[in-house]
């Protein structure tokens, strides 16, 4: 079955620290991937994606993501984070070249001063 | 990219009405989702609004629970029936174009006494 698995919950972190956010899809021929942010009491936003080409995607707020295709992962990265990260943020891809995106289950990131 | 907007962006519902929730898209797209966010949950997708013809509706959602509109390739409605507490979530339209980026809309919270 086509699934989406976020592996951590939740993610705490301290300012200007370093940030993974770990993502893993089941396999397919054909995927989109992407990446959204949700922050309290609003729609979601695009973050970045991937659809074909460079496997490394740079995307806003200094996030940037890795497609890889043996492990099956497409991991969230940034640097140094800021308060005005915390927020949460989904996974999800489109298999197949259809239309309806899956998603996995969030991940909470706390940044702390 | 699209601008899409939701009307109403909350409500407060008696168990047993209904309520109509409406999408807007700023441009022609080809797809357009209802999606189904419960509280500290991630996304469920409900259904695909098609336009001018029935809604393609995932495994657990059906028709008379929550039927959808799509007259047109910018405009979507999704009825909540007969409410019961436990339809109280965020309600999100999204649109794009197949195999590419969706958008979201703000969301419509919807809280069933």
């Amino acid at each position: 079955a086509q699934s989406v698995t976020q592996l951590d919950s939740q993610v705490p972190v301290f300012e200007e620290a370093p940030v993974e956010l770990r993502c893993n899809y089941s396999s397919s021929v054909s995927v989109y991937l992407f990446w959204y942010v949700q922050y309290p009491n609003q729609g979601l936003q695009l973050l970045l994606k991937y659809l074909s080409g460079s496997t490394l995607v740079k995307g806003i707020n200094g996030f940037e993501a890795e497609f890889n295709k043996s492990q099956t992962s497409f991991h969230l990265r940034k640097p140094s984070v800021h308060i005005s990260d915390t927020a949460e943020y989904f996974c999800a891809v489109i298999y197949n070249q259809g239309g309806k995106l899956i998603f996995g289950q969030g991940t909470e990131l706390s940044v702390k001063p | 990219s699209a601008v899409i907007s939701q009307k109403p962006s909350r409500d407060i519902c008696q168990r047993g009405t209904s309520l109509t929730i409406q999408c807007q898209v700023d441009s022609q797209v080809t797809m357009m989702f209802w999606y189904r966010q419960q509280p500290g949950q991630s996304l469920t997708l409900i259904a695909t609004a098609n336009q001018g013809s029935e809604a393609t509706y995932e495994s657990g959602f059906v028709i008379d629970k929550f039927p959808i509109s799509r007259p047109n390739l910018t405009f979507s409605t999704l009825t909540v029936s007969n409410m019961s507490p436990e339809d109280s979530s965020i309600y999100l339209c999204s649109a794009g174009l197949a195999g590419d980026t969706q958008y979201f809309g703000p969301g419509t919270r919807l809280t069933v006494l």
